[in-house]
């Protein structure tokens, strides 16, 4: 199975900055990398798609890039609604698996 | 975009099981191979089972691999989730998603869930 690795599980940003959330996969998955957004209580959203396209409707302070084995979601000027928890997954093969998340806190 | 609603969910006892169905509507299901994908409280994601868009093609994880059994029915546009043996450690949010025929699969549209309690 492909194990995806998160980092960091969780941090705290303020409204306005920068914050970048990487994920490590086990092997080489090309651009097979997807991002989601998870609010509380809610079900996952798709924010970003093939590692580096933007999901229709999603703001483009988002953005994911990477290839290979090592990807990174960035969203530039945090908003309140960005706090959430962020999940990678892998579609390159079966399983599917998604990364253990990360926790964005506001500061 | 398909707009899917999750149901059955239910408390049963260990060994039990337990059938959930996701029922679509906005668009016709058979464009779309379907997931379950679940979610222990104050746990991450664990996708659990695939099924193409004709139906004749399926994949499950290990951890339920030989327990659960995914079908579907283009007809009703509906996607069920056929749950056997159920242990403490199937308590979840069941969340049935769809994937639109791509090159890289996505899981695109989330249902909102139905929760699924495994306890004596």
């Amino acid at each position: 199975d492909i194990h995806l690795t998160q980092a960091p599980s969780s941090l705290s940003a303020a409204v306005g900055d920068r914050v970048t959330i990487t994920c490590r996969a086990s092997q080489n998955i090309n651009k097979y990398l997807n991002w989601y957004q998870q609010k509380p209580g809610k079900a996952p959203k798709l924010l970003i798609h093939s590692a580096s396209n933007l999901q229709t409707g999603v703001p483009s302070r988002f953005s994911g890039s990477g290839s290979g084995a090592d990807f990174t979601l960035t969203l530039s000027g945090l908003q309140p609604e960005d706090f959430a928890s962020y999940y990678c997954q892998q579609s390159f093969t079966f399983p599917r698996t998604f990364g253990q998340g990360t926790k964005l806190e506001i500061k | 975009e398909v707009q899917l609603v999750e149901s059955g969910g239910d408390l049963v006892e260990p060994g039990g099981s337990l059938r959930l169905s996701c029922t679509a509507s906005g668009a016709p299901i058979r464009n779309y191979a379907m997931n379950w994908v679940r979610q222990a409280p104050g746990k991450g994601l664990e996708w659990i089972s695939y099924i193409n868009n004709s139906g004749k093609g399926t994949y499950y994880a290990d951890s339920v691999k030989g327990r659960f059994t995914i079908s579907r029915d283009n007809a009703r546009n509906s996607l069920y989730l056929q749950m056997n043996s159920l242990r403490a450690g199937d308590t979840a949010m069941y969340y049935c998603v769809s994937s639109a025929l791509a090159i890289v699969a996505k899981f695109d549209d989330w249902g909102q869930g139905t929760l699924v309690i495994v306890s004596s």
